[in-house]
This record gives structure tokens, C-alpha cells and sequence, in this order.
């Protein structure tokens, strides 16, 4: 069973840092490109970055250019989100995604989903 | 910086009835549009991507349909399951996986 299972997500200062890490399983993981996208309590989906399966390509929504840094172990089927610099408007739940692509580019496409950790950045 | 604008924000309909939700693009997306069903407390999961390719295990009662900057997707006949937050997102354009605010499908 294809499975992505979140972590990492709480509590946080303003200008605090956090990692969140992402699982997978199931699915042969360097194979395909991942996404992390956002949810802010009661509004809608934002797609915050990507890598593709190689990890040679990264690529940022400008909301977190220059804060947040994607990477990937391949070696250990796991996502990350190194998340600097933390602001209030980043508090939402974090989705980690599959991109639905075989290439291992990104296609932004998000065929499975995990769970979510929730970030909640306040003093 | 594309736009995805999403109507009617909120759609109620009884089971059975079909369903219309529309997706504007601020500019050309070209078919480079997916769908996307939420429900309360879950992850989003894919329903459509190229504007009208069914992903693996939707029914065939969701379909896609359009291209350039106006797109649909249609519900033929709807289940108690259908009712859910649905999303457009395109992949086109900076930046690129752009979501709309999203159309709640709600029982009537």
C-alpha cells in the first residue's frame, strides 16, 4: 500500500524554526517527484514546494522562497521541510505529496496524500 | 501571476442531480488543469489532471472537460459521498500548482 505518513508539525515561535518530515512507503520512492502543500485553518489548499525524485530540482511558491528548504533522502524514503524564519501566516497543516508523474520530474499533479502535520507558529 | 477563480463558491444539490463547477483561469492554462474532492478532515485527493483524464479508481460519474482559461467538471449523477470541498489546480503558469478558493458541495 503507497503511504505517506507526516511529521514534525507543532508548536513554534515567531522567527522559530522547524523540520517537518514525510515517510513514504510503498512505492519506489526516488521514482517520483514529492510536493508540500499548505492549509491554513479553514481556507483553501497552497502549494508551498517541490523536488524531483533526484532532488536536483527544487522549486519554492515565493510565500517561502528564501525560508523554507526542501530535500529528499532517497536512501531512506523520506521528505523534508526545513522551515526557518517562521511567520503566523505560516500556520496551517503541511501535506506531503506524491507527484503522480513516473519521470521523476515534477508535474505538480499529487496523486496520494498523507495525512498532515499541523504547524502552529504564535507566541 | 495566474488567478484560478472558482463558481459558485458554495453549490447545494440532492443526490442523484448533476453537478456543474466551474474553473476561470487569468490566463491560458492550456489543458494543464486537475480536480481535486476534500472532505472534512481529510487530505485532498486527485479526481482529474489534464483537464479531463480520470485519475486511478475515480468513477466514471466525474469527468473534466475544457481548456485555454474555462474548464468544468461534472458530476453526472451524485452519491452521498460527493459532497465535498472541490479544488482546480493548475500547473501551466507561474506559480506553478496554483489552487482556486474552491466550490462546497453541500446537500440540499
Amino acid at each position: 500500500e503507497v503511504q505517506l505518513v507526516e511529521s514534525g508539525g507543532g508548536l513554534v515561535q515567531p522567527g522559530g524554526s522547524l523540520r517537518l518530515s514525510c515517510a513514504a512507503s510503498g512505492f519506489t520512492f526516488s521514482s517520483y517527484a514529492m510536493s508540500w502543500v499548505r492549509q491554513a485553518p479553514g481556507k483553501g489548499l497552497e502549494w508551498v514546494s517541490a523536488i524531483s525524485g533526484s532532488g536536483g530540482s527544487t522549486y519554492y511558491a515565493d510565500s517561502v522562497k528564501g525560508r523554507f528548504t526542501i530535500s529528499r533522502d532517497n536512501s531512506k524514503n523520506t521528505l523534508y521541510l526545513q522551515m526557518n524564519s517562521l511567520r503566523a501566516e505560516d500556520t496551517a497543516v503541511y501535506y506531503c505529496a506524491k507527484d503522480r508523474g513516473d519521470t521523476a520530474m515534477v508535474t505538480y499533479y499529487m496523486d496520494v496524500w498523507g495525512k498532515g502535520t499541523t504547524v502552529t507558529v504564535s507566541s | 501571476e495566474i488567478v484560478l477563480t472558482q463558481s459558485p463558491a458554495t453549490l447545494s444539490l440532492s443526490p442523484g442531480e448533476r453537478a456543474t463547477l466551474s474553473c476561470r483561469a487569468s490566463q491560458s492554462v492550456s489543458s494543464y488543469l486537475a480536480w481535486y474532492q476534500q472532505k472534512p478532515g481529510q487530505a485532498p485527493r486527485l479526481l482529474i489532471y489534464d483537464a479531463s483524464n480520470r485519475a486511478t479508481g475515480i468513477p466514471a460519474r466525474f469527468s473534466g472537460s475544457g481548456s485555454g482559461t474555462d474548464f468544468t467538471l461534472t458530476i453526472s449523477s451524485l452519491e452521498p459521498e460527493d459532497f465535498a470541498v472541490y479544488y482546480c489546480q493548475q500547473r501551466s503558469n507561474w506559480p506553478p500548482g496554483t489552487f482556486g478558493q474552491g466550490t462546497k458541495l453541500e446537500i440540499k
